[in-house]
């Protein structure tokens, strides 16, 4: 199963748009790009996946690079209730196993 | 409606009781997970089950023991309980397991052992 590197922290000012980066060098084919994130002690959330082209949905983007060994989660007007760890992961098509990592700690400030 | 919902949502137990915790979806879903959320915040994949048949078994001691009645229910059933079974224990369901289909989380079962 493939690793993900991710920022430990990142800041982001309210009401502009937050970038998380991922590095997923060792991804393989058949493998998704998976953004969950977890506000506080809940459950993780999910935001988006996708396998190789961008992805938009209601919460946020998904940038993959041409050679997927990298992707951006954009989410485009940060509010103070978007303040969450957000987690990167490969997700394998073989096993449907998800790999958590650390994750990125993104603090909204006003 | 809750998605997928965990009772109980806190446990405190002693050293070497068992103790269950209960899963249930509302989706549909044919794939259930039981996943651990340790002290230092990492989350780990223990077991999976798909239509009822165990599909991942994560080097688990065999005193954790998941059940599926259904494919709607995954309990989990933990015995001789240890101190360092402390953690949040979250549920998960999927469509299918073969990629592609996102987890969606129950808001956890925070087990402490004393």
């Amino acid at each position: 199963d493939a690793k993900t590197t991710q920022p430990p922290s990142m800041d982001c000012a309210e009401g502009r748009a937050a970038n998380l980066p991922c590095n997923h060098s060792t991804i393989s084919g058949n493998e998704y790009v998976y953004w969950y994130r977890q506000i506080h002690s809940q459950g993780p959330q999910y935001i988006i996946h996708g396998l190789k082209n961008n992805e938009t949905n209601e919460m946020a983007s998904l940038i993959i690079t041409e050679d997927r060994k990298s992707s951006t989660l954009i989410l485009p007007h940060a509010t103070l209730r978007d303040t969450a760890v957000y987690y990167c992961i490969v997700g394998s098509s073989n096993t449907g196993k998800l790999i958590f990592g650390q994750g990125t700690t993104l603090q909204v400030k006003p | 409606d809750t998605a997928v919902s965990q009772t109980p949502k806190y446990l405190v137990t002693q050293m070497g009781n068992d103790k269950s915790i209960k899963c249930e979806q509302n989706l549909g879903h044919d794939t259930m997970y039981w996943y651990k959320q340790d002290s230092k915040k990492f989350l780990k994949i223990m077991f999976s089950y798909n239509n009822k048949e165990l599909i991942i078994n994560e080097t688990v001691p065999n005193r954790f023991s998941p059940k599926s009645p259904d494919k709607a229910h995954l309990n989990l059933h933990i015995n001789s309980l240890e101190l360092g079974d402390s953690a949040v224990y979250f549920c998960a369901s999927s469509q299918g397991w073969k990629g592609g289909s996102p987890l969606h989380f129950g808001n956890g079962t925070r087990l402490t052992v004393t």
